[in-house]
């Protein structure tokens, strides 16, 4: 039980455009899912909580407006990486959290922005 | 939440128990001790979690001082396969919002 799956798994863009990165519980309902970023080397850095039916919260420095969270079902929440550029390539990975349980996470997405 | 610190780097030789240390002197009476592993390339795996009691699953031991000041991990009989960089984390429950935030952890090597 407790599997979280991304989708996709790697993606590679150019810059300027825009990638949709989808998180779900597969087994679980979960009414919040927290979404991470962690470059080469470094540890995980949390940007931001997504709650389902209402806004995202996001970590300090971390542009709410280039990284778009929804959370439209308890299942489902999607970030959106608006207007990519190659600094943003990195490896974004999701986690969602049952009542009453801890975080599971997802396998991980890995972007690339040439 | 507690901040935690761990060493950068561990070795341990197949098949010995694998003993990885957390120092977290802030924590507080309500905060929980988790770890996490990430295996390369991968998302972090839940491993175990405690609050002042020692812990066993099928994965690990979780050996919490007294004083809860450190805790340390213990994988009884490491593999190749638990060679990864593990995490230990404060949380207090309940909370505001449950975050996780990761400390560098340390990159445990399993050798043959």
């Amino acid at each position: 039980g407790a599997v979280v799956s991304q989708h996709p798994s790697r993606v590679i863009c150019k810059s300027g455009t825009s990638v949709k990165i989808e998180c779900r519980s597969l087994d679980f309902q979960a009414t919040t899912m927290f979404w991470y970023r962690q470059f080469p080397k470094q540890s995980l850095m949390l940007m931001a909580t997504s709650n389902e039916g209402s806004k995202a919260t996001y970590e300090q420095g971390v542009e709410k407006d280039k990284f778009l969270i929804n959370h439209a079902s308890l299942t489902l929440s999607t970030l959106t990486v608006t207007s990519a550029h190659p600094e943003d390539s990195s490896f974004y990975i999701c986690s969602a959290l049952p009542v009453r349980d801890t975080q599971y996470f997802g396998p991980g997405t890995r972007l690339t922005v040439l | 939440d507690a901040k935690t610190t761990q060493p950068p780097s561990m070795d341990c030789a197949e098949g010995r128990a694998a003993n990885l240390p957390c120092n977290h002197s802030t924590i507080s009476g309500n905060e929980y001790v988790y770890w996490y592993r990430q295996i390369h390339s991968q998302g972090p795996q839940y491993i175990i979690h405690g609050l002042k009691n020692n812990e066993t699953n099928e994965m690990a031991s979780l050996i919490i001082t007294e004083d809860r000041k450190s805790s340390t991990l213990i994988l009884p009989h490491a593999t190749l396969r638990d060679t990864a960089v593990y995490y230990c984390i404060g949380l207090a429950l309940p909370n505001t919002g449950n975050q996780f935030y990761f400390g560098t952890g340390t990159s445990l090597t399993v050798i043959p």
